[in-house]
């Protein structure tokens, strides 16, 4: 079985500033990992995804992720963040390869504001 | 081109009664996921559809949940003797078929609301 963590609920910040979200997972075995963001009354967009390679992955929206596999954590960032940025942010895995066909299992979701 | 839609965006009913809720994929993806979503929960996976056939239904919570794919494309998922419980809003996502050890990005609808009085 797979489980993933977001451990806050809600993330205030302000125009410009930096941001980070933070998302631990747990798996017994390889795992993909995705940042999805869902914007009010709009359904679930990929914002960047790990599968392989490179530890840091860069997304869309300017955020990018660092899969760290001995901390078993995939941590969202942004440099500076915007107004537009102000939605909730999902972490999620899926196995890497065997029989699980892509079925993703999603934290609990992380609503970021950004006030001007 | 269109992305996956979802029909109705809002569905209200009174506990005990039957719904239906639609998704219409991508055109041309054979991977089909429903998940469910309850207020300040992430989603869960309810079931996986590769064609016609229900791949995997283990997410399902019981048997009053039931979906199908007759043509391969649009699915219903339906739920029968409806709960107060059952109250979530109801996500489809479509991608490509995907095979072992690779990957697929699934394209998610807006979703639809059900509330359950």
């Amino acid at each position: 079985a797979q489980s993933v963590t977001q451990l806050d609920s809600q993330v205030p910040v302000f125009e410009e500033a930096p941001v980070e979200l933070r998302c631990n997972y747990s798996s017994s075995v390889s795992v993909y990992l995705f940042w999805y963001v869902q914007y009010p009354n709009q359904g679930l967009q990929l914002l960047l995804k790990y599968l392989s390679g490179s530890t840091l992955v860069k997304g869309i929206n300017g955020f990018e992720a660092e899969f760290n596999k001995s901390q078993t954590s995939f941590h969202l960032r942004k440099p500076s963040v915007h107004i537009s940025d102000t939605a909730e942010y999902f972490c999620a895995v899926s196995n890497a390869g065997g029989t699980s066909y892509g079925k993703l299992t999603f934290g609990q979701g992380t609503i970021l504001t950004v006030h001007p | 081109g269109a992305g996956v839609s979802q029909t109705p965006s809002n569905k209200v009913t009174e506990k005990g009664k039957y719904v239906e809720l639609r998704c219409d994929p991508i055109s041309g993806h054979t991977a089909l996921y429903w998940y469910r979503q309850s207020l300040g929960q992430g989603p869960e996976f309810l079931i996986y559809f590769q064609g016609t056939g229900a791949a995997d239904d283990s997410g399902l919570p019981n048997d009053r949940f039931f979906a199908v794919r007759p043509e391969g494309s649009v699915s219903t998922l339906k739920i029968q003797r409806t709960e107060r419980g059952d109250s979530a809003v109801y996500l489809c996502a479509s991608s490509s078929a995907p095979a072992p050890s690779s990957y697929n990005e699934q394209f998610f609808g807006p979703g639809t609301r059900l509330t359950v009085l």
